[in-house]
């Protein structure tokens, strides 16, 4: 079965602090893994995706097939991070995404 | 350029009540999408379409239906609402062979009464 699971519902770290939000999925084939955030009153976007191997406003996330995780990372959180965090899973044969739970992120001064 | 846009932002009903939920790209994307957001339960597919005249089901698609007679409209249909679909719908769509980078509507809040 193909499922995304994000273990946290909300994780709350102080500013200036490491960050890391899990993701863990479950995809018989070959997984393309994304992370999508959503700022307060603000639309879902693309934030990153495995495949590019890019780092963006100071996020990475890697591609850990043997332990099935895509945990997005920051080295230090920023006031400026803090919103809701999905993690999706390219499934349906490339035409759509499963989003995990989503994760909410609040960094604290 | 609007991107994704939907109608309307916000709109209560009472159970029983049927209405249309619209969505419109003006990207010109193959791909559109209906998704229900609900706390802990994160984003869930209701309906997608890979092409005009086409839609397909996804996870949660009991209680609702879809059209897509044109190619920048998804329509979302709820014939009888009931307070299970109090929810804050998201459209969002993408171009063909890129079903990955998913552009999002700004969200219909819905309350079921």
């Amino acid at each position: 079965a193909q499922r995304v699971t994000q273990p946290e519902k909300l994780l709350s770290v102080f500013k200036g602090a490491p960050v890391e939000l899990k993701c863990n999925y479950s995809y018989s084939g070959s997984p393309e893994l994304f992370w999508y955030v959503q700022y307060s009153r603000q639309r879902l976007q693309l934030l990153l995706r495995h495949i590019s191997r890019e780092s963006i406003k100071g996020f990475t996330a890697d591609l850990n097939k043997g332990e099935t995780s895509f945990h997005l990372k920051k080295p230090f959180a920023q006031e400026e991070d803090s919103a809701m965090y999905y993690c999706a899973l390219l499934t349906g044969g490339g035409n759509k995404l499963t989003f995990g739970t989503g994760t909410q992120l609040k960094v604290e001064l | 350029n609007a991107g994704v846009t939907q109608t309307p932002k916000f709109r209560v009903l009472k159970t029983g009540q049927s209405m249309t939920l619209l969505c419109a790209q003006d990207m010109n994307h193959e791909y559109m999408y209906w998704y229900r957001q609900d706390p802990g339960m994160g984003l869930r597919l209701i309906h997608y379409s890979v092409g005009e005249g086409t839609t397909a089901k996804g996870e949660v698609p009991d209680g609702y239906n879809v059209s897509r007679l044109k190619k920048q409209n998804f329509l979302l249909g709820l014939e009888s609402a009931a307070p299970s679909q109090t929810s804050v719908y998201f459209c969002a769509s993408t171009q063909s062979g890129q079903a990955k980078t998913q552009y999002f509507g700004p969200g219909t809040r819905l309350l079921v009464l």
